[in-house]
């Protein structure tokens, strides 16, 4: 019920390319879905954030899409670049400040 | 300084030592967190610190002990570890509130806890 569970653990991906990580959820109580990115001897920043009222949130590059019924939820980065190449973080938390993070996806982006 | 601040970076420490992190907001927060993170493995919280009271301990080894003097400052009193215990230790803090915005983590950079 508490677990937040995200794939893939490593993701390979050539400029320009598109990188996907999902996550899927079961507490349907979750109301707030942000995504992290951590870069080595960093800790993570929040990168883009959803709520369940929408299926689409886009920043830039980075966009969520959230799907309700299947408690699902995934990033997606547009023209991927090497300076991406980070850890990924995907969280799912309801209400104050009880997260439930993922295990993380360590994107590299070739350049 | 802005920020999440974390010192020391790095520490090493016997099984017998007694150690501190210490972790400081310039942020303005209200409520201040300590998160362990582990290779492969989800950041696990730790403690939570609200308005200065601990509301939340996640059944935390009594080897670990938190302090937190004022909305500022966050310690992390380290005593007799296991070589399980080495891992990224990260301090966090947050505004708490219903408003846009609210309760999102502001990490600092972590220290790097080895424990032989």
């Amino acid at each position: 019920q508490q677990q937040v569970k995200q794939s893939p653990q490593s993701l390979i991906v050539q400029k320009g390319g598109i990188s996907i990580i999902n996550c899927a959820y079961e507490n349907t109580a979750f109301d707030y879905f942000p995504w992290y990115q951590q870069f080595p001897g960093k800790g993570p920043a929040l990168l883009i954030a959803i709520r369940p009222d929408v299926s689409e949130k886009k920043e830039g590059r980075f966009t969520i899409s959230f799907n309700k019924s299947a408690k699902q939820f995934s990033l997606h980065i547009m023209d991927s670049q090497p300076g991406d190449s980070a850890t990924y973080f995907c969280a799912a938390s309801r209400g104050t400040y009880k997260y439930i993070f993922g295990t993380g996806t360590r994107l590299k982006v070739l350049a | 300084e802005t920020g999440v601040t974390q010192t020391p970076r790095h520490l090493v420490m016997g099984m017998t030592n007694k150690k501190s992190l210490k972790c400081e907001q310039h942020l303005g927060h209200n409520a201040m967190y300590w998160y362990k993170q582990s290779a492969k493995k989800p950041l696990e919280l730790m403690f939570v610190y609200s308005l200065e009271e601990r509301v939340e301990n996640n059944s935390v080894p009594s080897r670990f002990s938190p302090e937190c003097p004022n909305s500022s400052h966050l310690f992390l009193h380290l005593h007799t570890l296991q070589p399980e215990d080495s891992a990224l230790y990260l301090c966090a803090s947050s505004q708490e509130g219903r408003f846009s915005g609210a309760n999102v983590l502001t990490f600092g950079a972590g220290s790097r806890l080895t424990v032989l």
